[in-house]
């Protein structure tokens, strides 16, 4: 049974780095068919897809966050990773990693269950 | 980017009966394979979000029956045949075909 665990900071000031960590159990994350994302939600509001993630590395940024994102991943643990540089107080919100299909089925099928980040001075 | 909209955004039902929630978006998600790229979530209380529905009228795995999408291009609906009290939470629609990914934002469900 997969699940998917973040990790991360809680509070931060503005200007720092975030960084988030997801761990995957339950499944390999090296699995052909399986893409990882990151999607937030800040308080009161919508749904905001990231960044994706493949096995190999290849990468998909949302076009709004571009230059302050990376995502990586490193298989040996499970794991992948979101950093995100210049924080500001828009950029608190509640950070989910997801597992997603992108075979021409697309969705996100598994989430975490979420981790809150505030940005504040 | 994609817009999506949803309606109502709020929505109060009773259990037994039949609810339905519109979703909106500002490109058709009809893409040249035939398929249209649109999907449902719900989240409920205390909980992340689950997929229900994918490629417009597909079940996703262990949804019940009573959930059931339908729409083309950009004008899609979520229907529940009869709610029940387990059915509360938000309910959102995505589309999963235009890079970024966009979420509509939400329709609240809730017993009267």
């Amino acid at each position: 049974h997969l699940q998917m665990q973040e990790s991360g900071p809680g509070l931060m000031k503005p200007s720092e780095t975030l960084s988030l960590t997801c761990t995957v159990s339950g499944d390999s994350i090296r699995s052909t068919d399986h893409f990882w994302g990151w999607i937030r939600q800040p308080p009161g509001g919508r749904l905001q897809w990231i960044s994706t993630i493949d096995r190999d590395g290849s990468t998909y940024y949302n076009p709004s966050l571009v230059s302050r994102v990376s995502t990586s991943i490193d298989t040996s643990k499970n794991q992948f990773s979101l950093r995100l540089i210049s924080v500001t107080a828009a950029d608190t919100a509640l950070y989910y990693c997801t597992k997603e299909r992108r075979d021409g089925i697309n969705y996100v099928d598994m989430w975490g269950q979420g981790t809150l980040v505030t940005v504040s001075s | 980017d994609i817009v999506m909209t949803q309606s109502p955004l709020s929505l109060p039902v009773t259990p037994g009966e039949p609810a339905s929630i519109s979703c909106r978006s500002s490109q058709t998600l009809l893409y040249t394979n035939g398929n249209t790229y649109l999907n449902w979530y719900l989240q409920k209380p205390g909980q992340s979000p689950q997929l229900l529905i994918y490629l417009t009228s597909n079940r996703a795995s262990g949804v019940p029956d009573r959930f059931s999408g339908s729409g083309s291009g950009t004008d899609f609906t979520l229907k529940i045949s009869r709610v029940e009290a387990d059915d509360v939470g938000i309910y959102y629609c995505m589309q999963p075909l235009h890079t970024p990914w966009t979420f509509g934002l939400g329709t609240k469900v809730e017993i009267k």
